[in-house]
């Protein structure tokens, strides 16, 4: 079975460039996550979907980053314009149908490290 | 909000046992997680326990779960120099995980 898909798997840019990544979630997962991991920490949730309805973007800085999955597949996480603190890895990650606290096996894609200078 | 504490680092002997801690604050979280990070890798889920269980074992891995004090710790034996990774708790709050910073797990030969 095929993981999670992500690219770029590196991207550098300077401050106030765009940028975007691209996530394809494991076949038949309806959830689909975007996670910011700032070096020496742990995954900040940005925004999560099912199918294509957002669940939660309470973290996601909607002035510059914005998140789309049109068709309840493939998924973009875009900054504009990008910040120096926006460096960090960008982590996608997808499972079944969540119910609330329910099992919840979420699967990463290998991540895509963003260096903003 | 909720929160989610772990040490930074753990340095164990090849050989010997690692027991990595975490401290949660929702008492409601339902499972709670244990990841592995391999550098340049993604994040793999190497075990999880169900909040009405204090034990579970999976070979060479043991979760213990104090739900009282709302600990949470995993036991590796036998460390092996292929467990070097950044371990994450993570718990399961109403419909996301929330995560701990990771502990890099440091095997001296």
């Amino acid at each position: 079975e095929a993981g999670v898909a992500q690219s770029p798997r590196y991207k550098i840019i300077e401050k106030r460039q765009s940028v975007a990544f691209w996530c394809n979630p494991i076949s038949g997962h309806a959830t689909l996550y975007w996670y910011q991991q700032i070096l020496g920490q742990g995954p900040k949730l940005l925004i999560q979907f099912q199918n294509n309805g957002v669940v939660d973007d309470s973290q996601l800085p909607k002035d510059r980053f914005s998140a789309e999955r049109l068709k309840g597949v493939d998924s973009t996480l875009k900054i504009q314009p990008a910040k120096l603190e926006d460096s960090a890895v960008y982590l996608c990650a997808s499972s079944l149908v969540v119910t609330s606290g329910g099992y919840n096996e979420q699967f990463f894609g290998p991540g895509t490290r963003l260096t903003v200078l | 909000g909720e929160d989610v504490e772990q040490s930074l680092f753990l340095s164990v002997r090849e050989g010997d046992s690692s027991v990595i801690n975490c401290t949660y604050t929702d008492s409601s979280s339902t499972y709670l997680y244990w990841y592995k990070q391999e550098p340049g890798a993604g994040l793999q889920l190497l075990t999880y326990i169900f909040s009405n269980m204090d034990m579970k074992q999976d070979q060479r891995l043991t979760v213990l779960l104090n739900k009282k004090d709302k600990h949470l710790s995993l036991r590796i034996a036998d460390t092996q120099t292929g467990d070097s990774a950044i371990y994450f708790c993570a718990a399961l709050g109403n419909y996301q995980l929330i995560w701990g910073a990771g502990t890099k797990l440091i095997i001296k030969p």
